[in-house]
């Protein structure tokens, strides 16, 4: 366990489904990230949220959602998401601004569009 | 866009040390070398980072250049558990957009 959690760790959904991922870190750390990490293809940012507020949307399309209700716990949401929207998609958390030993990474959800 | 060049794939024999290399040409003099690495299926783990010293921790070696154009990570005695991408980054330390790049295979042979 690294200190965030990721839940489901798997998830099979329609085109036409709302569902939620979440994220969960006690490591005292400010900022969260979502990531997605399509097959063969490096991990691309999605969102930042520092202090609960939102610092970067990275042109994701609207039908991801995310959500940061405080600074331990991070959601995206999805709906009618496509199947090229299938990948990894992995949280992390890092301490704002201190730097260190940077990021913490979740072990990711399984997202698979049908 | 990653501002790091490594090599697509390695290989290396189980209980040698396994030397990764890493390209950062274009460094600024604020940003940091970081090492992760992402073994199959699971999200990225931090090894260590360095400015322009060499650091050592229980998990590995970073030997940065002088002109810090390039850097080596050294895992000295690899296991099959380091099998795994490893990406190397720059960034400012705390800067909060870490960009991944396509990262070396390294495979650890028995």
């Amino acid at each position: 366990e690294t200190g965030v959690t990721q839940t489901p760790r798997h998830l099979v959904m329609g085109m036409t489904n709302k569902k939620s991922l979440k994220c969960e870190q006690h490591l005292g750390h400010n900022a969260m990230y979502w990531y997605k990490q399509s097959a063969k293809k490096p991990l691309e940012l999605m969102f930042v949220y520092n202090f609960k507020e939102q610092t970067e949307n990275n042109s994701v399309p609207s039908r991801f959602s995310p959500e940061c209700p405080n600074s331990s716990h991070l959601f995206l949401h999805l709906h009618t998401l496509q199947p090229e929207d299938s990948a990894l998609y992995l949280c992390a958390s890092s301490q704002d601004r201190a730097g260190g030993r940077g990021y913490t990474f979740g072990s990711g959800t399984r997202l698979t569009v049908v | 866009d990653a501002k790091t060049t490594q090599p697509t794939s390695m290989d290396c024999a189980e209980g040698r040390a396994a030397n990764l290399p890493c390209n950062h040409s274009t460094i600024s003099g604020n940003e940091y070398v970081y090492w992760y690495r992402q073994i199959h299926s699971q999200g990225p783990q931090y090894i260590i980072h360095g400015l322009k010293n060499n650091e050592t921790n229980e998990m590995a070696s970073l030997i940065i250049t002088e002109d810090r154009k390039s850097s080596t990570l050294i895992l000295p005695h690899a296991t099959l558990r380091d099998t795994a991408v490893y990406y190397c980054i720059v960034n400012i330390q705390g800067a909060q957009k870490l960009v991944f790049g396509q990262g070396t295979r390294l495979t650890i042979n028995p």
